[in-house]
């Protein structure tokens, strides 16, 4: 079945120290995006990209990074600058055309310790 | 910049009894219209997508868009507890190259009480 893929689930990280979250999508979508959800609050967004080697930057993207290296694959980095990292981080994908909605992956719970 | 704005609630309804979740946009130019559900927890999930004027049922849940008074609207019939979650609503701008984002509100806390 086709669908998103994120990894892990949950995800510790230290001061100071870099994470990446990883989501993998088989749908064949062209576009891919990067949110995150705080406790009652809605979603940013932090970074999307349309095409392959390309992206940019949305709402909140200091202290975040990412690469588009392959068409399944947009692997978020949570830098050490993200002075606070922990919540609720969300991948979708879309088809191109703008009739389309996103399909989530699950979701990783980041936890600042 | 481009808006969606939902009542945040919680709206509490008896079980069986009609939800009705309402969403006004700003961008007037906007053509694609999404219902999303999310449980706690959990990741939103896309439950009614709409893009004309009037209603458009699926099962127990209805989706009404009014792109005149910008406000589009989801009723869940027969609401039952495990309908229980935060629906968000989601829109499409059709303006300034930003059509490859949707725009979201920041939900409706719904509870259906048994």
């Amino acid at each position: 079945d086709g669908g998103i893929t994120q990894s892990p689930k949950y995800l510790f990280r230290k001061e100071g120290q870099n994470v990446t979250l990883s989501c993998e999508q088989n749908l064949n979508h062209d576009a891919m995006y990067w949110y995150r959800q705080d406790p009652g609050q809605g979603l940013r967004l932090i970074y999307y990209s349309q095409i392959v080697n390309d992206f940019q930057k949305g709402d909140i993207a200091e202290g975040y990074s990412v690469s588009r290296e392959k068409k399944e694959s947009f692997p978020l980095t949570v830098t050490s600058a993200q002075k606070n990292p922990t919540a609720f981080y969300l991948c979708a994908s879309r088809r191109q055309g703008g009739g389309y909605g996103y399909t989530f992956g699950s979701g990783t719970r980041l936890t600042v310790v | 910049q481009k808006e969606v704005e939902q009542n945040s609630g919680p709206l509490s309804v008896p079980e069986g009894a009609i939800a009705s979740l309402n969403c006004t946009y700003s961008d007037r130019g906007s053509q694609s219209f999404f219902w999303y559900r999310q449980y706690s927890g959990k990741s939103p999930e896309l439950i009614m997508s709409i893009y004309s004027n009037g209603d458009k049922e699926d099962g127990r849940f209805t989706a009404q868009l009014n792109k005149a008074s910008q406000y589009v609207s989801l009723l869940i019939r027969d609401s039952q507890p495990s309908d229980s979650a935060t629906y968000l609503c989601a829109v499409n701008p059709n303006s300034g190259g930003s059509n490859y984002k949707l725009t979201f509100g920041k939900g409706t806390l719904l509870t259906v009480n048994p």
